[in-house]
């Protein structure tokens, strides 16, 4: 089956740049995803980057996605106490619309 | 809109008992799911509905059962808890079959005794 394998935990110091990394198995996968989670709350949905990609870019938020290696990342740009909380990345093997399957999240702790 | 809510937020069970937990949306959304977080395992997939009337099993579909009579409610049914059912439940939806984003209730944190 498919397997998302993300880091547990990330620290990093307001402002610096944080890069959450994630590595999947199924090359099929169209489109791969980022989410949120802040404490106490659902997902929410960072951002998504298609497999035709190499490089996403919305605003402080960089995705890179290397085919190759099945590897994706998040950047997030000038870290704020904000950004705190649990990050998933998320791919959609073809042949199974109706489904995402999950990374188990990063937690990035931001640190003054 | 409320989007997607979940009830109820929290919940303490007896290992045996029965109950449901409660998802509605107001998006009219075709696609609505369950899933389950766990510490370290991320979120799996209990079961899923592409359309009222229509629903199947995902990744852990064991001790749970659930319907979807309309569009607007997907609940999830627990008929015997168990211990091992002790985590916190998200449900999602979105409008489509395709890639859509997923909008996340606010989840209930269950647990069993």
């Amino acid at each position: 089956g498919e397997d998302v394998e993300q880091s547990l935990f990330l620290s990093v110091r307001e402002g610096d740049s944080s890069v959450i990394n994630c590595t999947y198995t199924d090359s099929s996968s169209t489109y791969l995803y980022w989410y949120k989670q802040e404490p106490g709350a659902g997902l929410q949905l960072l951002t998504y980057i298609f497999s035709n990609m190499d490089m996403k870019q919305d605003q402080r938020l960089t995705v890179l996605l290397n085919k190759k290696d099945k590897h994706l990342s998040l950047r997030i740009a000038d870290t704020q106490t904000g950004d705190s909380a649990i990050y998933f990345c998320a791919e959609n093997p073809t042949g199974t619309a109706s489904k995402l399957t999950f990374g188990t999240g990063t937690r990035l702790q931001v640190t003054l | 809109n409320a989007g997607v809510t979940q009830t109820p937020k929290f919940q303490v069970l007896k290992t045996g008992q029965s109950m449901t937990l409660q998802c509605a949306q107001d998006m009219n959304h075709e696609y609505m799911s369950w899933y389950r977080q766990d510490p370290g395992m991320g979120l799996r997939l209990i079961h899923y509905s592409v359309g009222a009337g229509i629903t199947d099993q995902g990744e852990v579909p064991n001790g749970y059962n659930v319907s979807r009579s309309t569009t607007e409610d997907f609940p999830l049914r627990l008929l015997s808890a168990a211990p091992s059912q002790t985590s916190v439940y998200f449900c999602a939806s979105r409008l489509g079959l395709t890639n859509e984003k997923l909008f996340f209730g606010s989840g209930t944190q269950l647990s069993v005794l």
